[in-house]
């Protein structure tokens, strides 16, 4: 059964402080690996779509990477308005291809 | 102007009874979906229509039973409310279907007393 584990489950950071998100995951066949951000009361917000091993994408002060195990979501001099949920989700290439969703790490940001 | 909108955004009923959620997108997407979000926070899908059509249904019990009119639209009904119906509802909507990008409501927060 496909699996997807994010760590740390909470990390707090000071504004400026960078850090790193985990996202591990099992699939049998990976088609795509997407992040996305969740603020309280909102639903989640797409960030990026990751392919293949090697690949990286980046956006303002987020950039992820992709192994053929894990991802990162790296953030890079934080900023309090970065503070959220942040959602890994996978995607296999067979069937219906529907997404499944890691946990989530929620990250507060104090400035 | 809200892309994927749904109502209501908080239900608060009793076990036994049966309550509707509806969704509508404007973003002209051929897919839509229900995930349920519990209280640890795991997104699962529920649901998923493409132009009409069903082409997720994940084990979920029978008293959901969802309706799509058409391609705009995607609603939830559940019957005979349980407590472990409680939860946050997402609809989303993607472009076409297989994409992982998908654009989600605000969710309906549902409390069954």
């Amino acid at each position: 059964e496909d699996q997807v584990t994010q760590s740390p489950e909470a990390l707090r950071l000071q504004e400026g402080e960078s850090s790193s998100l985990n996202c591990s995951y099992t699939v049998s066949g990976l088609r795509g690996l997407f992040w996305y951000r969740q603020d309280p009361g909102k639903g989640p917000e797409f960030l990026f779509t990751l392919y293949s091993a090697g690949e990286e994408k980046e956006k303002e002060r987020l950039k992820a990477t992709l192994t053929k195990k894990e991802s990162f979501l790296h953030i890079t001099a934080p900023k309090p308005e970065d503070s959220a949920t942040y959602l890994c989700a996978v995607q296999r290439p067979q069937g219906a291809q529907k997404l499944v969703f890691g946990q989530g790490t929620r990250l507060t940001i104090n400035p | 102007d809200t892309a994927v909108s749904q109502t209501p955004k908080y239900l608060v009923t009793q076990m036994g009874n049966d309550k509707s959620i509806k969704c509508e997108q404007n973003l002209g997407h051929d897919t839509m979906y229900w995930y349920k979000q519990d209280s640890k926070k795991f997104l699962k899908i529920m649901f998923s229509y493409n132009n009409k059509e069903l082409i997720i249904n994940e084990t979920v019990p029978n008293r959901f039973s969802p309706k799509s009119p058409d391609k705009a639209h995607l609603n939830l009904h559940i019957n005979s409310l349980e407590l472990g119906d409680s939860a946050v509802y997402f609809c989303a909507s993607s472009r076409k279907q297989g994409t992982g990008e998908l654009f989600f409501g605000e969710g309906s927060r549902l409390t069954v007393l």
